[in-house]
């Protein structure tokens, strides 16, 4: 089974912070690598497919990038609905998802 | 507009069953590989299960194989989750979702979710 390990799983920031979510899988996922937005109660959101392409409607704030078997999620400048949960997701083989990312206002 | 419709949810004792479902509209059914997704506090979002369009190929996630079962009605245009031997970690809500047009194992569609308690 693949792991996925995501970091931090608690961070804090202010409005307009550029922030950094990091996944690493435990073998290559040939960047089938997905990223999500939650919030509390509700599904969850795609934001990020394919490791770097952006869903259709979501703010080009948000990015992803890959380097090997390590994933990023980028958000350019922190606005007051990104305070939430990200998770990433591999689906290569069957699926896994990451630990998730809590953003929290600092 | 893709809607996906969750039901079934409930209390249920350890060792117990239930069977969810998931009634989808706004897309051709049979064309999509389905999922079901659970999110619990403990544990975050879990991929739990799949089915192809047809129903002939399944998938599930070692914590509920040879418990769970995932079915397809596409005359109905539903998906199923027949849930067994229930166990307290099991309790979770429990989302459908659709993979991706391209084939995909990712989600642009999901349910509103169906929480499901298992306890004494």
């Amino acid at each position: 089974d693949i792991q996925m390990t995501q970091s931090p799983s608690t961070m804090s920031a202010s409005v307009g912070d550029r922030v950094t979510i990091t996944c690493r899988a435990s073998q290559s996922i040939n960047s089938k690598l997905a990223w999500y937005q939650q919030e509390p109660g509700k599904a969850p959101k795609l934001l990020i497919y394919r490791a770097s392409s952006l869903e259709s409607g979501v703010p080009s704030r948000f990015s992803g990038s890959a380097s090997g078997t390590e994933f990023t999620l980028t958000i350019s400048s922190l606005q007051p609905d990104d305070f939430t949960t990200y998770y990433c997701q591999q689906y290569n083989s069957d699926s896994t998802f990451g630990q998730g990312t809590k953003v929290e206002i600092k | 507009e893709v809607q996906l419709v969750e039901s079934g949810g409930g209390l249920v004792q350890p060792g117990g069953s239930l069977r969810l479902s998931c009634a989808a509209s706004g897309f051709t059914f049979s064309n999509y590989w389905m999922h079901w997704v659970r999110d619990s506090p403990g544990k975050g979002l879990v991929w739990v299960s799949r089915i192809n369009g047809d129903g002939s190929r399944t998938n599930y996630a070692d914590s509920v194989k040879g418990r769970f079962t995932i079915s397809r009605d596409n005359a109905k245009n539903t998906l199923f989750l027949q849930m067994s031997s229930l166990r307290a970690e099991d309790t979770a809500v429990y989302y459908c979702a659709r993979a991706s047009p391209d084939g995909g194992s990712y989600f642009s569609s999901w349910g509103q979710g169906t929480l499901v308690t298992v306890s004494s």
